[in-house]
């Protein structure tokens, strides 16, 4: 089945304590993206990835890092979260040219 | 830069009777335009887009936007909505050329359908 897989799907973590979303697709997608999703905000993105070893700030890349060592894989790392980043957080990924984005489950980040 | 409003946050209605979910937009440059639909406790699903051509896209579940480039607006409708249509419906357009897949989305609308 083709899909966007994210872990852990939900998190309740402490301020400054390192953590890793991961984000997976079996499509074999050159475009990837992470997004938030905040009540009244709609959907802003984090950063995005052209294709293996190119990444990119979105909007709201400011406390986030990512990395695509491999094409299928697209984790997100929070060095040291801060209460402003709890929030919902989805994972998409694309076939270029398409223009139609798949979207993970989301992962429901608390920080406390 | 783009920038997208979805005008009303929340819509009720009743089974059976027709919505319009309004959206316009802002850019300097063309744009392509989606709508995005998420249901409770899902990701965003792709509903329909519009890339060129007929300016009236339609979706395999009843909804229709049509482009209008003189007024920025890309409105989802539906003629007669189910139960099942009770989702978020977000509005969201990226710039034709470069950047291309870069969406900008509006804040959501959430279509309550009532029994």
């Amino acid at each position: 089945e083709a899909q966007v897989t994210q872990n852990p799907r939900y998190l309740i973590t402490v301020t400054g304590k390192k953590l890793t979303v991961t984000c997976s697709q079996n499509m074999n997608h050159e475009y990837m993206s992470w997004y938030r999703q905040d009540p009244g905000l709609g959907l802003r993105q984090i950063y995005y990835s052209m294709n293996v070893e190119v990444t990119d700030k979105g909007d709201v890349p400011e406390g986030y890092k990512v990395s695509r060592k491999e094409k299928r894989n697209f984790p997100l790392i929070l060095e040291s979260p801060s209460p402003n980043q709890t929030s919902l957080y989805f994972c998409a990924s694309m076939e270029a040219g398409s223009y139609e984005q798949y979207f993970g489950p989301g992962t429901r980040l608390t920080v406390t | 830069a783009q920038s997208v409003t979805q005008l009303d946050s929340q819509v009720p209605v009743f089974e059976e009777a027709p919505v319009e979910l309004r959206c316009n937009y802002s850019s300097s440059v063309s744009v392509y335009l989606f709508w995005y639909v998420q249901y409770p406790n899902q990701g965003l699903q792709l509903l329909l887009k519009y890339l060129s051509g007929s300016t009236l896209v339609e979706s395999i579940n009843g909804f229709e936007a049509e482009f209008n480039k003189s007024q920025t607006s890309f409105h989802l409708r539906k003629p007669s909505v189910h139960i099942s249509d009770t989702a978020e419906y977000f509005c969201a357009v990226s710039p034709v050329g470069a950047g291309s897949y870069q969406l900008t989305f509006g804040k959501g609308t959430k279509l309550s359908v009532i029994p």
